[in-house]
């Protein structure tokens, strides 16, 4: 079965440029989720976005922001990267209409130097 | 608002040991309850699940039962083995007949089963 797809799996970036995240959900999702998860922590929600407009925001820094596209996929997108921001990042994707789970994607480990 | 809180760790055990992990959590609504598991490297993998009072979610030996009486959800397996060493979250959402909730986690708690 199709799952959630995040690339890149692995970023490296210096502290003060830019990221970009991005997550496919599984077909027919058209709600996405992304969570931060930092070392030896619990994963923390950012933002989520149902049918392509933001339907719920968490503890995401004004540094970040994300969409949902057209054809679902979201972007996460982070600007002047601090030390703090190294985790790993979750993308996960749900089938509206209440009641199902999220399934979440492997992740992708950002590493601010 | 909802959290999530479960027993500290980390849990050390000897294989075919009992495992229990017990979790509690506080919400406004009805929500749904999830047992995560991660192992050393990897993403968030889903174990269990209960939707409703007295459900019980059940996967690879482990089952947790939702009591709503007493907002709990605690993790049992009967005997573990090695390969169970992992971290596991408790988690809820709210759902509230909604498209559009998040996954609320408990802090994790780190397994580690010996031989």
């Amino acid at each position: 079965a199709a799952g959630v797809i995040q690339s890149p799996r692995h970023l490296i970036k210096e502290k003060r440029e830019t990221a970009t995240l991005k997550c496919y959900p599984i077909p027919r999702h058209d709600t996405v989720y992304w969570y931060q998860q930092g070392p030896g922590q619990d994963p923390q929600f950012l933002i989520s976005f149902y049918e392509k407009m933001q339907s719920d925001k968490g503890s995401i820094p004004d540094r970040f922001s994300a969409q949902q596209f057209s054809d679902y996929h979201s972007e996460l997108n982070m600007s002047s990267l601090e030390l703090g921001d190294s985790a790993l990042y979750f993308c996960a994707s749900r089938k509206g209409g209440g009641g199902y789970e999220q399934y979440f994607g492997p992740g992708t480990r950002l590493t601010v130097t | 608002g909802d959290s999530v809180t479960q027993m500290e760790g980390p849990v050390t055990l000897s294989e075919e040991a009992f495992l229990t992990i017990n979790c509690t959590y506080t919400a406004t609504g009805y929500p749904s309850l999830f047992w995560y598991v991660q192992y050393p490297g990897e993403g968030l993998q889903l174990l269990l699940k209960a939707t409703k009072a007295d459900d019980k979610g059940s996967n690879k030996g482990f089952e947790a039962t939702y009591r709503k009486e007493t907002t709990s959800f605690h993790l049992e397996k009967g005997s573990v083995q090695v390969s169970d060493s992992a971290v596991y979250f408790c988690a809820l959402s709210e759902g509230h007949g909604t498209s559009y909730d998040k996954v609320i986690f408990g802090p994790g708690t780190s397994l580690s089963v010996i031989p």
